[in-house]
């Protein structure tokens, strides 16, 4: 299976505070990508990082990728009420996108 | 608002009865794609299409859907015969012709099945 699985399951925050979450996948990658989802907006893409590189940054976004432990993390720092979503970690694969279960994370005001 | 548009937003329908799902994809892109989206859990791939060609169907998709897109703009996606385990948020997105990997997702139609 391509799917991710993202740890925590479910993560809450004070606001202010930085948060990490962890995708683990099983097969080999030509890219990772990560997506929220919440109620405003819907589903949004947010980073996308190839299998040749090992960090990105997009504004309060940081995104590594471990290709030899198939791994991925995003920080999101400084958190704001609104960053309050689902985040998923997501495998372009075989022409389609396939997502992990997802990490719920709520930021405390 | 230029992108993708879905609709209806919300639908309930009783077992049994058909529905029909619009979607349009932002009018550059060539293709669209069609997920489904139960409670808790990440989407999951139906169907796309490059153009007007429907190039995939996920096992998932029954004999009771079917998806058409006639010119290469917008697309229906049609469940005949509802089930209850029909019940979920129907996702449609689309991308650009290079970067297929970046998808722009609409809102999602939510479909009750009672």
């Amino acid at each position: 299976s391509q799917q991710g699985e993202e740890d925590p399951q479910a993560l809450s925050i004070q606001e202010g505070e930085n948060a990490t979450m962890n995708c683990s996948y099983k097969t080999s990658i030509n890219n990772l990508q990560w997506y929220r989802q919440n109620s405003g907006r819907g589903l949004v893409h947010l980073i996308l990082i190839r299998s040749n590189e090992r960090e990105k940054h997009s504004g309060r976004l940081r995104v590594t990728l471990d290709t030899s432990k198939k791994s991925s993390s995003l920080l999101i720092t400084a958190s704001r009420a609104a960053d309050t979503a689902s985040y998923f970690c997501v495998n372009f694969g075989n022409e389609k996108l396939t997502f992990g279960t997802g990490t719920r994370l709520t930021i405390i005001p | 608002d230029t992108g993708v548009s879905q609709d209806p937003r919300h639908k309930i329908t009783k077992r049994g009865q058909n529905v029909t799902f619009r979607c349009d994809p932002i009018s550059e892109h060539n293709r669209l794609y069609w997920y489904r989206q139960t409670l808790g859990q990440g989407p999951e791939f139906l169907t796309y299409f490059q153009n007007e060609a429907q190039l995939e169907k996920s096992r998932l998709l029954s004999d009771r859907f079917s998806a058409e897109r006639p010119k290469g703009s917008f697309s229906t996606l049609e469940i005949q015969r509802t089930e209850q385990g029909d019940s979920a948020m129907y996702l449609c997105a689309s991308s650009f012709p290079l970067g297929q990997e970046t998808q722009y997702f609409g809102p999602g139609t939510r479909l009750l099945v009672l």
